[in-house]
């Protein structure tokens, strides 16, 4: 079955540094999406992305935060100057075009801002 | 704003029992509901979807029912095993936009 994949698994990171986080969404999907967990709280919504472009963000997505989808298979989030309150699981997701289709998730990247 | 909310918030039971999950939301105006499954450390698998014009959803062993009107739903599990065990998450996407708001989770221990 069609999986959407992410890479690093965990990533490691000073304060202040930039960090890009690596997803490669279900081929034939066409909706992709990020979402954060802070460890012990809800899964939050970050961004959503069609056709090229940010279609809907959340508060929490700031300046910080950008995403980009540089070739045909995979979508990125970078965080600019990372915190020590990003540190948390990161999801990415993808779907089908359509309002009544399933997201699927990937198995997250562990952020550690030391 | 949506509000998810997911009661009990942690549920040990024997294997072999019938268990019921549960999810409320605040808005009822949705497209639909989406019930996940998360095992530790891992991401989440989506286990059912319901439409908004459904009354329920239902694959192997699990069931999924929607009261849009009173913003509720349940996820019915029969016959547990331990292999259910996991923390099992519930989301509603809402009409306006494409994003899921996401209840705070059951944890589920099934004993052998």
């Amino acid at each position: 079955e069609p999986e959407v994949t992410q890479t690093p698994s965990h990533q490691v990171t000073q304060m202040g540094q930039e960090v890009i986080l690596r997803c490669v969404p279900i081929s034939n999907h066409l909706y992709f999406y990020w979402y954060r967990q802070i460890l012990g709280q809800k899964v939050e919504f970050l961004v959503s992305f069609y056709n090229n472009e940010i279609s809907e963000k959340s508060e929490i997505f700031d300046d910080q935060f950008s995403v980009e989808r540089p070739d045909g298979s995979n979508f990125t989030l970078k965080i600019r100057s990372t915190k020590l309150e990003d540190s948390a699981m990161y999801f990415c997701a993808s779907s089908e075009p359509g309002n009544h289709q399933p997201q699927h998730f990937g198995d997250g990247t562990r952020l550690s801002i030391l | 704003k949506q509000e998810v909310t997911q009661i009990p918030a942690a549920l040990s039971v024997p294997e072999g029992e019938n268990l019921v999950l549960n999810c409320s939301f605040t808005d009822s105006a949705i497209y639909n509901l989406q019930w996940f499954r998360q095992d530790p450390g891992k991401g989440l698998t989506s286990l059912l979807l319901i439409q908004s014009s459904q009354r329920e959803q239902t694959s192997g062993r699990l069931n999924a029912s929607l009261d849009k009107s009173s913003g509720r739903s349940t996820l019915y599990i029969a016959a547990s095993q331990p292999g259910d065990s996991a923390t099992y998450l519930c989301a509603v996407r809402d009409n306006a936009g494409n994003m899921l708001t996401f209840g705070g989770g059951t944890r589920l221990m099934v004993k052998p």
